[in-house]
């Protein structure tokens, strides 16, 4: 099947910086991906969703200065967490989609972003 | 009518038994429904999937069985076994809301 590799697989930073998340697909060009947030022993709740050489688009209470996402490839989309806060604490996933508009997405292994 | 209704939200199995959770949606718009495992601190994986003109979809131990008039769809884990123990999550996609997850259902296969 499909992989998507996601780095890091945890990360601790301090208040007030910046962390960057990397979604790669590794056998497919993903002409769509989608960035995730999960809190513990929740669902998932989709963030954003960004196609290849175009703008993000965000999902309603989603800080678009705040979670930053660039695809600036097929195989390669970033998420990076700004000016990160301890409540910006959180395991987040992406996946990319293959097929017409992404139906059959695969998920990375996520970030467990931790912010002292 | 963007919300898919996951339920039970945990179950517990014996081994060797049929694991089912449900599923429930309300915008026929979805056409696609796959389900993900998801073992603790990992991303989910893709389990299985089916589309709206198929009734019931199989692979190895997996069964999806879809009721398109009533909106349901169900996953259903024959000869559960330990390593199954997962939360599984539903989801409905369309072009337009895109991923929709269900709550999760966190499955416990005893021994």
């Amino acid at each position: 099947g499909a992989v998507v590799s996601q780095h890091p697989s945890w990360v601790i930073c301090k208040s007030g910086t910046s962390v960057k998340i990397e979604c790669r697909s590794l056998d497919f060009q993903a002409t769509t991906m989608f960035w995730y947030r999960q809190f513990p022993k929740q669902s998932l709740m989709l963030m954003a969703t960004s196609n290849e050489g175009s703008k993000a688009t965000y999902e309603q209470g989603v800080e678009k200065d705040k979670f930053l996402i660039n695809h600036a490839s097929l195989t390669l989309s970033t998420l990076t967490v700004t000016s990160a806060h301890p409540e910006d604490s959180s395991f987040y996933i992406c996946s990319a989609g293959q097929g017409a508009l992404g139906t059959e997405a695969f998920f990375g292994q996520g970030t467990r972003l931790t912010v002292v | 009518q963007q919300q898919v209704k996951q339920s039970p939200q945990s179950l517990i199995v014996q081994k060797g038994g049929i694991s089912i959770i449900n599923c429930a949606y309300e915008n026929t718009a979805f056409d696609y429904f796959p389900w993900y495992q998801q073992f603790p601190g990992k991303g989910p994986a893709l389990l299985i999937a089916i589309r709206p003109d198929v009734s019931e979809k199989k692979e190895g131990r997996f069964t999806i069985s879809f009721n398109k008039s009533a909106k349901q769809f169900s996953l259903h884990i024959m000869d559960s076994q330990p390593g199954d123990s997962a939360t599984y999550f539903c989801a409905a996609f369309s072009g337009t809301y895109k991923y929709i997850f269900g709550t999760g259902t966190r499955l416990k296969v005893l021994a």
